[in-house]
Formats: structure tokens, C-alpha cells, sequence
């Protein structure tokens, strides 16, 4: 059973370019969202889906692209990368049952790097 | 002012001894509270979860909540060289579809 796993682990672009970082999950979540990592600013929201076909903009969504074609995958676009974007990505999964919010699941992270 | 506030550290203590790590919030509407840990180069870790207010003890660690003074714990007892980590507050309001985090407080045991 992986979790989450996020592809690739590490990544230097060039100012201007576009990629795409991956999010695969194996435990059946309706839930997914991604989140960016920056020293003295804690882990802040970028998107998240409540389910396929459904995405919505979380705090920082500016320059970011999302889609969600599928339950188990939730790719995360940069349409043209900017040195702010240097940061680390991770994504998280929450199940949908029980009475309340339930706890999200990390992935291990993407490092990007944009020069 | 942010949301929530964590002491960003670094805490360094002695193995053994009890480790008390805190988080102030401002959202009287937040609900539902968690503790993460995070080792170097790796994703977060729910560590524990708890709604409204009280106490919650799992092994060595005990998760307090205190809504009415806005502030949040996590005690680990006996704390061993591998607890060596970033710990990480977080919170959420009831159906809320974020989770708003503290800074995260760098924490080292020593041998």
C-alpha cells in the first residue's frame, strides 16, 4: 500500500518553463489537494479536489493549474515557472467518512527548484 | 497576525526529558486540531488528532486543547533521539476544506 506518491522527488527549471508535478493515490480518497512548503510560512493551500471533475482554488493559486480526471491522480501544472515558485509541493489525501474532518495524508514532496 | 502561531524554535533537550510544544490560534471557529511531525526531507506525519476541546493521550505523546485560552499542546514524554524532528500544528474549521498550520517548531533530542 504507497499512500501518496509524488513524482519526481526533485526538479530545477528554468524561469518560463512549464512542467507538471504528479500525485498518485492508492486509498480510495475523494479528497486530494496540493500545498507548497516555504520557510517561516508553514504549508498554505494551492488547490484541492472534493472529487473527480471537481477542483476549486485553495490560498496561493496563482500560477498553478490543476485537474482531476480520475479518483487516484491529481496533477499539479506550473504554466510558466517563477523563481517565487521555488518551494516544496506536497500533496494530501483525506478520506470523506465520520461525522467531521477527517486528518489529511502527505506525500513525501516535490523540491523545485526555478532558477 | 497569522492564524496560528508556533515558536519556530529550535528546542533542543536532553533524551529523557518531557517535551512541551505549543500553538496559539485566533479562529474561534476552528474545531478540529492536529499534530504533525515531519522529518528532514519528508512529508508530514499525522501524529494526533483530536475535535474540540481535552485532553488525548497516545503512547508517549498527549495532544491538550484549550479553546477558551485559543491554545493547543503536545507533550512527549520520555523523549527518545528519534522524536528528532519538525513538529507542525494544524486546525481546521467544521467542513472546512483547508488546513491552516503553524509555522512548525524544529525539535532535537540529544543522546
Amino acid at each position: 500500500n504507497a499512500g501518496v506518491t509524488q513524482t519526481p522527488k526533485f526538479q530545477v527549471l528554468k524561469t518560463g518553463q512549464s512542467m507538471t508535478l504528479q500525485c498518485a493515490q492508492d486509498m480510495n480518497h475523494e479528497y486530494m489537494s496540493w500545498y507548497r512548503q516555504d520557510p517561516g510560512m508553514g504549508l498554505r493551500l494551492i488547490h484541492y479536489s472534493v472529487g473527480a471533475g471537481i477542483t476549486d482554488q485553495g490560498e496561493v493559486p496563482n500560477g498553478y493549474n490543476v485537474s482531476r480526471s480520475t479518483t487516484e491522480d491529481f496533477p499539479l501544472r506550473l504554466l510558466s515557472a517563477a523563481p517565487s515558485q521555488t518551494s516544496v509541493y506536497f500533496c494530501a489525501t483525506r478520506g470523506s467518512g465520520g461525522a467531521g474532518n477527517q486528518p489529511q495524508h502527505f506525500g513525501d514532496g516535490t523540491r523545485l527548484s526555478i532558477l | 497576525q497569522k492564524e496560528v502561531e508556533q515558536d519556530p524554535g529550535p528546542l533542543s533537550v536532553p533524551e529523557g526529558a518531557i517535551v512541551s510544544l505549543n500553538c496559539t490560534y485566533s479562529n474561534s471557529a476552528f474545531q478540529y486540531f492536529m499534530w504533525y511531525r515531519q522529518y528532514s526531507r519528508k512529508g508530514p506525519e499525522l501524529l494526533m488528532y483530536t475535535y474540540s476541546s481535552g485532553n488525548k493521550e497516545d503512547g508517549r505523546f498527549t495532544a491538550q486543547v484549550d479553546k477558551s485560552s485559543k491554545y493547543i499542546s503536545l507533550f512527549i514524554r520520555d523523549s527518545q533521539p528519534s522524536d528528532s524532528a519538525t513538529y507542525l500544528c494544524a486546525m481546521s474549521v467544521q467542513g472546512a476544506q483547508k488546513l491552516v498550520f503553524g509555522q512548525g517548531t524544529r525539535l532535537t533530542i540529544n543522546p
